[in-house]
């Protein structure tokens, strides 16, 4: 059965911190390895990973494929409040994972 | 960026009766729309993938007469919600793309059910 795995669910963290969220899938059909910010409604495309190892950068987001690991990471550094929000990951567009919540205080 | 738009944001309805929800792609045509719902501190689980003028498909354990979705233009589709039950009440999104599967998702801003 295809699945993606966020760890960690639920993380809190004082502004300017740096964090580290994880994301690690099975699935039969790969195609890429996207990551959405979900604050209140609707999910926000933040990267999509095809090439392992090449790192994807944008402010203070960067993200990683490693296909030899099935898996993929989110980094944030200098955190604020306003990147609180549910960090999606998803496989090839159908399969998501259940989501970190991340909690910025100031 | 590209903007979708559903609607409505919220309904409320009566046991046994039926509610569509739209999703339109506003500035771009949309080959492919995806329907997910949504239980509170769940993720999003994908209920079917809709290509523009072809049947729906369905994801496992979704019924197909119940979820009815229609995706009649590139930037229209609907998912009706038949006899709706209070165990259908739930969050449900739309997601649309340009190109299928591979390319990033634009999200609508979703729909709460709630069936009384």
């Amino acid at each position: 059965e295809d699945k993606v795995v966020q760890s960690p669910l639920s993380l809190v963290v004082h502004e300017g911190d740096t964090v580290t969220l994880n994301c690690s899938y099975e699935v039969t059909n790969f195609r890429s390895l996207l990551w959405y910010k979900q604050e209140k409604k609707a999910p926000t495309f933040l990267f999509m990973l095809t090439s392992s190892g090449i790192e994807k950068k944008s402010g203070r987001l960067s993200s990683i494929l490693d296909k030899k690991e099935l898996s993929s990471i989110l980094n944030i550094t200098a955190t604020q409040t306003g990147d609180s929000a549910i960090y999606l990951c998803a496989v090839s567009n159908l399969i998501f994972g259940k989501g970190t919540k991340l909690s910025v205080k100031p | 960026g590209a903007v979708v738009s559903q609607h409505p944001s919220r309904v409320i309805c009566k046991s046994g009766t039926s509610v569509k929800i739209e999703c339109r792609s506003l500035d771009f045509q949309a080959t492919t729309m995806f329907w997910y719902r949504q239980f509170p501190k769940q993720s999003l689980m994908l209920m079917a993938t809709s290509n523009e003028g072809s049947k729906a498909t369905y994801e496992q354990g979704v019924e197909k007469d119940k979820f009815l979705i229609n995706h009649a233009s590139l930037t229209l589709s609907t998912l009706t919600v038949t006899s709706a039950h209070p165990e259908d009440s739930s969050f449900y999104i739309c997601s649309a793309s340009w190109s299928g599967i591979s390319e990033k998702l634009f999200f609508g801003s979703g729909t709460q059910l709630s069936v009384l």
